[in-house]
């Protein structure tokens, strides 16, 4: 069976320091891979995804980015960052020949001090 | 564009009792599929049920139920025999197209009384 990973669970880090949330996936191959960012009692925000290896679509135009450097690892980076960056960052697959589906890794809390 | 729309922001429901969540969507695809997914206070989002636009049937699993009604744009969740642990967000969602783009609802806070 397929299962996702996210790590770190949580992280606090203060404003202007750089970012590295990473995502992987084990039991398939090449799946699509998305990452989200809910702020608090909100919605999920389409942050960016990937299709295959090195092929990133950005959806929000911010200080973020992603990079998929292996095909079941999404990394998801900021050089410097903001205030506004704090948040709940979910990562997610779906198979490429089912790619409606969407399943939830267990979500990054970030706060930015 | 898509929009999903969950006029509910909080509900309330006695154990072993039934609920309701409603949801609307309005899409210009012909082609789209609509899920709920429930987020506990963990906050992992997971995945309730499913539905495709082209099936008329309404799709279970177990003791939740969809009530799909395409012509109104309208998908609500039922749960019956509701439980302590479906105490959580319940977040209605939309996909069709290229199928990378999820819309979601902003989320229906569901609590279930003892």
């Amino acid at each position: 069976s397929q299962t996702i990973h996210q790590w770190p669970a949580t992280l606090v880090q203060p404003v202007g320091s750089p970012l590295s949330l990473e995502c992987t996936v084990e039991g398939t191959s090449n799946p699509n891979l998305y990452w989200y960012r809910q702020a608090a009692g909100r919605g999920l925000q389409l942050l960016f995804y990937s299709v295959g290896i090195g092929q990133i679509s950005s959806e929000v135009p911010q200080n973020l980015s992603a990079s998929r450097p292996q095909d079941r690892q999404f990394i998801l980076s900021s050089k410097k960052l903001l205030l506004s960056d704090s948040g709940f960052y979910l990562c997610a697959w779906s198979e490429s020949t089912r790619q409606e589906t969407q399943y939830f890794g267990p979500g990054t809390r970030l706060l930015v001090l | 564009a898509q929009t999903v729309t969950q006029s509910q922001p909080e509900m309330s429901v006695q154990e072993a009792e039934t609920v309701t969540l409603s949801c609307t969507y309005d899409t210009s695809e012909s082609d789209y599929y609509l899920f709920w997914y429930k987020q506990p206070p963990s906050r992992q989002m997971i995945l309730v049920i499913r539905q495709e636009a082209y099936k008329q049937q309404n799709a279970t699993e177990n003791r939740f139920s969809v009530n799909f009604q395409k012509a109104a744009k309208s998908f609500s969740l039922k749960i019956s025999d509701s439980q302590l642990g479906d105490a959580a967000m319940y977040f209605c969602a939309s996909v069709s197209g290229g199928y990378q783009k999820v819309t979601f609802g902003t989320g229906t806070k569901l609590q279930v009384i003892p």
